[in-house]
């Protein structure tokens, strides 16, 4: 068990620009979820993935935004059009739902820097 | 709905000293509440979580935190600080069949 995983680390974009990041999780683990961060605060819900399902999404993943579990393995998520208002680190977690409450365990995140 | 909030954005303790960071919570359902710490530049790692049960929670790295419903509280204690704490500690809160939301976060900082 690696642990969850990230690509890339860090990525610099010029606004405009689109990125894609890809987390990989923790095998076997059903649930995926991406959060964004901002400097100082908590990480912010985005959307979640059980199994392939996208779930539910966040008011805050706005059309530009889109994400995806094919085969319900690795996910990637897609920043088109960037602004400078994405800068922010994007995290990625997975969980195994069994029972009423999963534990997320979280990746190291990639760090989004828009000029 | 759920929020999270944590008093104190920034909190000092000498090394051996007591560390105390507060989380209170507002829930509409029972709520399962977790601790998380961020070093720099790197992701989140779980130190404990209560869902039932017993309200003490002890988690990694001599960490423990007690669910107190009364004062919608989950404050978070070690009894001696060590160099080695000084960290983001994120409070969280979930409910049943609803996603994480987190607090602001605290920054531990251990003074030698």
């Amino acid at each position: 068990d690696t642990g969850v995983s990230q690509n890339p680390r860090h990525k610099i974009t010029k606004r405009g620009q689109n990125v894609t990041f890809r987390c990989d999780p923790i095998s076997e683990h059903n649930r995926l979820y991406w959060y964004r961060q901002t400097l100082g605060q908590g990480p912010e819900f985005l959307t979640y993935f059980q199994n392939e399902a996208q779930l539910e999404k966040s008011r805050l993943l706005s059309d530009r935004f889109s994400a995806e579990r094919p085969k319900g393995s690795f996910s990637t998520l897609e920043i088109q059009r960037t602004e400078q208002g994405d800068s922010a680190m994007y995290l990625c977690a997975s969980s195994l739902l069994a029972g009423e409450v999963d534990t997320q365990y979280f990746g190291p995140g990639t760090r989004l820097t828009v000029l | 709905a759920q929020s999270v909030t944590q008093l104190g954005s920034h909190v000092s303790v000498s090394e051996g000293a007591l560390v105390l960071l507060r989380c209170n919570y507002s829930s509409s359902v029972p709520p399962y509440l977790f601790w998380y710490v961020q070093y720099p530049n790197q992701g989140l790692q779980l130190l404990l979580k209560y869902t039932t049960g017993a309200t003490l929670v002890k988690g990694i790295n001599g960490f423990e935190a007690e669910f107190k419903k009364s004062e919608t509280s989950f404050h978070l204690t070690k009894p001696s600080a060590h160099m080695s704490d000084a960290a983001e500690y994120f409070c969280a809160v979930r409910g049943r069949g609803q996603n994480f939301v987190f607090g602001p976060g605290t920054r531990l900082s251990v003074l030698p």
